[in-house]
């Protein structure tokens, strides 16, 4: 059973750095490209980053750019975000989301929120 | 950027009604685009990829039609377990990727 599981969310102030992660497990992680995606509190989903099954190819949401910096590891089966000078409109529930079948998105994990504010 | 719109933003319908929902593309986008439903605290859930090709487990009153531009979901009698968010994906382009604003299917 493919499963996906986010973790270190949490409440950061204003310019301050988090990191998540993404275990995998059930499918061959290194094989599939994968991606985070966020929603704001009563708000629509935002794609925010990709990366290929290598980690050779990395895009990022204009909204993100220069700030979170996507990574993975497929020894470790896990996906990451490094999210830096974090500001109160990033404030949003994360979901890593994988493409197994296709290049929509099959899989996804339960979230986790994070939350910028002072 | 690829901008999609979803119509209407939310509807209220009963119980084996039949419900369509649009998506419109920028500019064109071939057949590259998903449909998810969304319940209240819970993340997306894949209905439909390639436009029109139905993910495995989903139940067949779900369907997708269009190309281009042009885009609909369709229940075609809508369950009590239907009452959710949809949202339009387009995986044409990766930069970005986006989706469209959802549509909330509502009780009548």
């Amino acid at each position: 059973e493919v499963q996906l599981v986010e973790s270190g969310g949490g409440l950061v102030q204003p310019g301050g750095s988090l990191r998540l992660s993404c275990a995998a497990s059930g499918f061959t992680f290194s094989s599939y490209e994968m991606n985070w995606v966020r929603q704001a509190p009563g708000k629509g989903l935002e794609w925010v980053s990709y990366i290929s099954s290598s980690g050779s190819t990395i895009y990022y949401a204009d909204s993100v750019k220069g700030r979170f910096t996507i990574s993975r590891d497929n020894a470790k089966n896990s996906l990451y975000l490094q999210m830096n000078s974090l500001r109160a409109e990033d404030t949003a529930v994360y979901y890593c989301a994988s493409n197994i079948g296709g290049p929509a998105f099959d899989y996804w994990g339960q979230g986790t929120l994070v939350t910028v504010s002072s | 950027a690829i901008q999609l719109t979803q119509s209407p933003s939310s509807l209220s319908a009963s119980v084996g009604d039949r419900v369509t929902i649009t998506c419109r593309a920028s500019q064109g986008i071939s057949s590259a685009l998903a449909w998810y439903q969304q319940k209240p605290g819970k993340a997306p859930k894949l209905l439909i990829y390639d436009a029109s090709s139905l993910e495995s487990g989903v139940p067949s009153r779900f369907s997708g039609s269009g190309s281009g531009t042009d885009f609909t979901l369709t229940i075609s009698s809508l369950q009590p377990e239907d009452f959710a968010t949809y949202y339009c994906q387009q995986f044409n382009s990766y930069l970005p990727l986006t989706f469209g604003g959802g549509t909330k299917v509502e009780i009548k």
